[in-house]
């Protein structure tokens, strides 16, 4: 079947810190990969995405590589702010399917 | 663009009671999803709709679940009977044709069964 499995957290850096976010995933066929964020207090917010091997999503200073020979997704940032503190989602869509999968999600905390 | 809108915000129900939540998708968003997430875990999937056909249903969504879409806009999730485990945030989502689609998400229903 398919499943994403995130690196197990809470997360707390200090501000300016570098991020990594581990995420890796098994899926028949091509899946379509995402990163979801969820601020305190607000829904989902998708962060980025990539829908094939070698692709690269980014936004807001995030970065994450689509890598097939490892199966991963891994989510970064080279300086995190404050307020980059919130719940973070790896998800995918497997080939035509519809439905997203969600890992578990992680907890990032950033302290002044 | 008004997003994805959700009501209730909160439901509380004592156990046995039915409940229906309501979800507004993007008005030109011809697809429609409801997700389940618990504490500490990812959203899961339960349902989706493409315009107002029902195409796919998880095993979670037992039959006390029901989920509609009558005109093609905005969708329904009717829980009867409700039971303690039912507890949890209930997400809408929605997204354009065409694969893969990013899903945009509401700020869910947190149901609370007493």
């Amino acid at each position: 079947g398919n499943s994403v499995t995130q690196m197990e957290g809470p997360v707390t850096l200090s501000e300016e810190a570098f991020l990594t976010i581990n995420c890796t995933y098994t899926a028949t066929g091509y899946p379509s990969l995402f990163w979801y964020v969820q601020y305190p207090g607000e829904g989902l917010q998708l962060l980025l995405k990539a829908t094939k091997a070698d692709d690269k999503g980014s936004n807001k200073g995030f970065e994450a590589t689509y890598r097939k020979e490892t199966t991963s997704f891994h989510l970064e940032k080279g300086s995190v702010q404050v307020s980059d503190s919130a719940v973070y989602f790896c998800a995918l869509i497997p080939g035509a399917n519809s439905k997203l999968t969600f890992g578990k999600g992680i907890t990032l905390s950033v302290r002044p | 663009d008004t997003g994805v809108s959700q009501d209730p915000r909160h439901k509380i129900t004592k156990r046995g009671q039915n409940v229906t939540f309501r979800c507004d998708p993007i008005s030109e968003h011809n697809r429609l999803y409801w997700y389940r997430q618990t504490l500490g875990q990812g959203p899961e999937f339960l349902t989706y709709f493409q315009n107002e056909a029902q195409l796919e249903k998880s095993r979670l969504l037992s039959d006390r679940f029901s989920a509609e879409r009558p005109k093609g806009s905005f969708s329904t999730l009717e829980i009867q009977r409700t039971e303690q485990g039912d507890s949890a945030m209930y997400l809408c989502a929605s997204s354009l044709d065409g694969n893969p689609q990013p899903q945009h998400f509401g700020d869910g229903t947190r149901l609370s069964i007493l």
